[in-house]
């Protein structure tokens, strides 16, 4: 069990470029988290999947994020025309239903926009 | 007001301390509650799970949580400084549709040796 893994683990970009994360869950995992955090506060609930199936998203989701996780294993988080306000620690989690649902987080990807 | 509120920090204090962290919420449909610790610049790694009124223990941790009053503590006692991070509460409506987490602020705690 090797654990959430993240990649990568640190980003930075320039303001309006695109982003992709990557978010590899723990193996059988079937549910897959993606939260934000930024400095000084809690994460905050992004979006989450059922296997493949995004089953909700969170209002902070503006159209300029894409969440995908095509065949029920890992997950990509896409930022689209990246702005200032996007500098953040995004962090993956993933749980197994079934088991109290207890979520296990990766060690986050922090995306420094310039 | 924010469904879930965090005792500010930070918090100092001295090696072999007893420590009290407390969130409160307002969220009545909250049934899990969780504690996690945070490194700087890591990933939140969970400390404690509960979902029934009462207290857990785990070590030189216990977990205190009172459905009726909605407040959820963690106790450290005999704190080490391997103690010192961020420590936040989190809770979910449900463990199916509702089960993304809530976070509070999170509290900074240093312990001194």
């Amino acid at each position: 069990d090797t654990g959430v893994s993240q990649d990568p683990r640190h980003k930075i970009t320039k303001r309006g470029q695109n982003v992709t994360f990557r978010c590899d869950p723990i193996s059988e995992h079937n549910r897959l988290y993606w939260y934000r955090q930024t400095l000084g506060q809690g994460p905050e609930f992004l979006t989450y999947f059922q296997n493949e199936a995004q089953l909700e998203k969170s209002r902070l989701l503006s159209d300029r994020f894409s969440a995908e996780r095509p065949k029920g294993s890992f997950s990509t988080l896409e930022i689209q025309r990246t702005e200032q306000g996007d500098s953040a620690m995004y962090l993956c989690a993933s749980s197994l239903t079934g088991v109290g649902n207890i979520q296990y987080f990766g060690a986050g990807t922090r995306l420094s926009v310039l | 007001q924010k469904e879930v509120e965090q005792d500010p920090g930070p918090l100092s204090v001295p090696e072999g301390a007893i420590v009290s962290l407390n969130c409160t919420y307002s969220n009545s449909a909250f049934q899990y509650f969780m504690w996690y610790r945070q490194y700087s610049r890591k990933g939140p790694e969970l400390l404690m799970y509960t979902y029934s009124s009462g207290n857990k223990e785990d070590g030189r941790f216990t977990s205190q949580l009172n459905k009726a009053s909605q407040y959820v503590s963690l106790l450290i006692r005999d704190s080490q400084p391997s103690d010192s991070a961020t420590y936040l509460c989190a809770m979910s409506a449900g463990t199916g549709a509702n089960s993304k987490l809530t976070f509070g602020k999170g509290i900074t705690l240093s312990v001194r040796p």
